[in-house]
């Protein structure tokens, strides 16, 4: 068990408000990244951090800003939402559980719809 | 850029019996990481079994087992004796090597269902 929550897990909102999804860990794990998930397109990289205040963008950054203050949180926000950001998103951090160093482990992901 | 297929969106197995899932990837690196993750129902993403390219010997995970073709950039995922608790989706995902928190790129996804 990596030990990752997210919130909401499920949330629906209208076009043109803001949204912020939120990750927390509990073992202060360096490496934390938001994917989306699309039918058709397997899971893309969003934006992802290796520490904090240090973040990086990945291939579908627009329209996507995060955060990330204390190692344990990682914010992702929807600026202002649309119906093509409607999906499902999962926070993951990178461990070495079981043997396996520097392997990504997902939170429960986030059902978002964007009316 | 590097890119992973998964050529099949279904399969379907019997109860007992094995299954392949095919993956193919695109890299010019010579290091790197082969992973399989499974997502029932439940959404929740499992890890299943990771390959490092520097290791000929193929991984294995209890009944799940990988036929790694590095030259052919291949990479299998077979499930022995197939449960009812194995359907699900299973997604095939490359990491470099040389970046600790490189990022996951993932194929398409595979389907799977198991009849009874």
């Amino acid at each position: 068990d990596a030990g990752i929550t997210q919130s909401p897990r499920h949330k629906v909102t209208e076009t043109g408000t803001p949204v912020t999804l939120r990750c927390h860990q509990t073992e202060n794990h360096r490496y934390m990244y938001w994917y989306r998930q699309d039918p058709g397109h397997g899971l893309r990289l969003i934006h992802y951090s290796y520490g904090v205040k240090d973040t990086d963008k990945g291939e579908v950054s627009d329209g996507y800003s995060v955060s990330r203050s204390k190692t344990e949180d990682f914010l992702l926000t929807l600026e202002s939402a649309t119906s093509s950001q409607t999906s499902v998103y999962f926070c993951a951090i990178s461990a070495s559980l079981a043997g396996l160093t520097d392997t990504q482990y997902f939170g429960p992901g986030t059902r978002l719809t964007v009316l | 850029a590097q890119t992973v297929t998964q050529s099949q969106p279904e399969m379907s197995v019997q109860e007992a019996e094995t299954v392949t899932l095919s993956c193919t990837y695109d890299t010019s690196e010579s290091d790197y990481y082969l992973f399989w993750y499974k997502q029932p129902p439940s959404r929740q993403m499992i890890l299943v079994i990771r390959q490092e390219a520097y290791k000929q010997q193929n991984a294995t995970e209890n009944r799940f087992s990988v036929n790694f073709q590095k030259a052919a950039k291949s990479f299998s995922l077979k499930i022995s004796d197939s449960q009812l608790g194995d359907a699900a989706m299973y997604f095939c995902a490359y990491r470099t090597f040389y970046n600790q928190g490189g990022k996951l790129i993932f194929g398409q996804g595979t389907e799977l269902s198991v009849k009874p």
